[in-house]
């Protein structure tokens, strides 16, 4: 998990809220992305960020949006049009030169629906 | 589309026995193979991966995986077991020509070592 911050650990939304998931990095990678983790389902792409200022949609990006203004921060909103967000987060983060594909991990935030 | 299936969703295994973890995949072309380790309520710890060269690669922990091209398999392995090993074990792939160079993960399998 080192390098890779996530906050909160956990989060509680009602429903109608948009919420935001903090992802910074301090290993000076370039790419970055959001996973969601559902049980029995293993990890689904949300969005993936490869420069600065731009961001691509994952597999499952209904629902969510992203910035990623600064090479170390790429924030997740769940908004309210997500459907079904309870479920475990997790950002990740790689070089784009050296060893370029692997990935690593946050420890994950946990959201909660009410 | 690539794809990952861990065929087991639960291994038990008894301390000091070696343990393997199931994995194949399909995918275009050559795949880049990977296998991360999840502690409850942690994010993914990364143990190893194949890119090229030997079928045999080691990884952290005393971890190893065999690739095995003709039957699309990557499976885990370890000689001898821990208690500590039990943890959510995760397979993925990343085909060598896809620009986003996001991993398609499996289900999970989740490994419990009995003392």
């Amino acid at each position: 998990d080192g390098g890779i911050t996530q906050s909160p650990k956990y989060l509680f939304r009602k429903e109608g809220q948009n919420v935001t998931l903090s992802c910074e990095q301090n290993l000076n990678h370039d790419a970055m992305y959001w996973y969601r983790q559902d049980p029995g389902q293993g990890l689904r792409l949300i969005y993936y960020s490869q420069i600065v200022n731009d961001f691509q949609k994952g597999d499952i990006a209904e629902g969510y949006s992203v910035s990623r203004e600064k090479k170390e921060s790429f924030p997740l909103t769940v908004t309210s049009a997500q459907k079904n967000p309870t479920a475990f987060y997790l950002c990740a983060s790689r070089r784009l030169a050296g060893d370029r594909d692997t990935q690593y991990f946050g420890p994950g935030t946990r959201l909660t629906v009410l | 589309a690539q794809s990952v299936a861990q065929p087991e969703d639960q291994v038990n295994v008894a301390e000091g026995n070696p343990l393997t973890v199931k994995c194949t995949y399909s995918v275009s072309g050559n795949p880049y193979l990977f296998w991360y380790v999840q502690y409850p309520n942690r994010g993914l710890q990364f143990l190893l991966k194949y890119i090229t060269g030997d079928n045999l690669v080691k990884g952290s922990y005393g971890f190893e995986a065999e690739f095995n091209k003709s039957q699309t398999s990557f499976h885990l392995k370890k000689p001898s077991a821990l208690v500590s090993d039990s943890a959510l074990y995760f397979c993925a792939v990343r085909p060598m020509d896809m620009g986003r160079r996001a991993l398609t993960f499996g289900s999970g399998t989740r490994l419990q070592v009995q003392p």
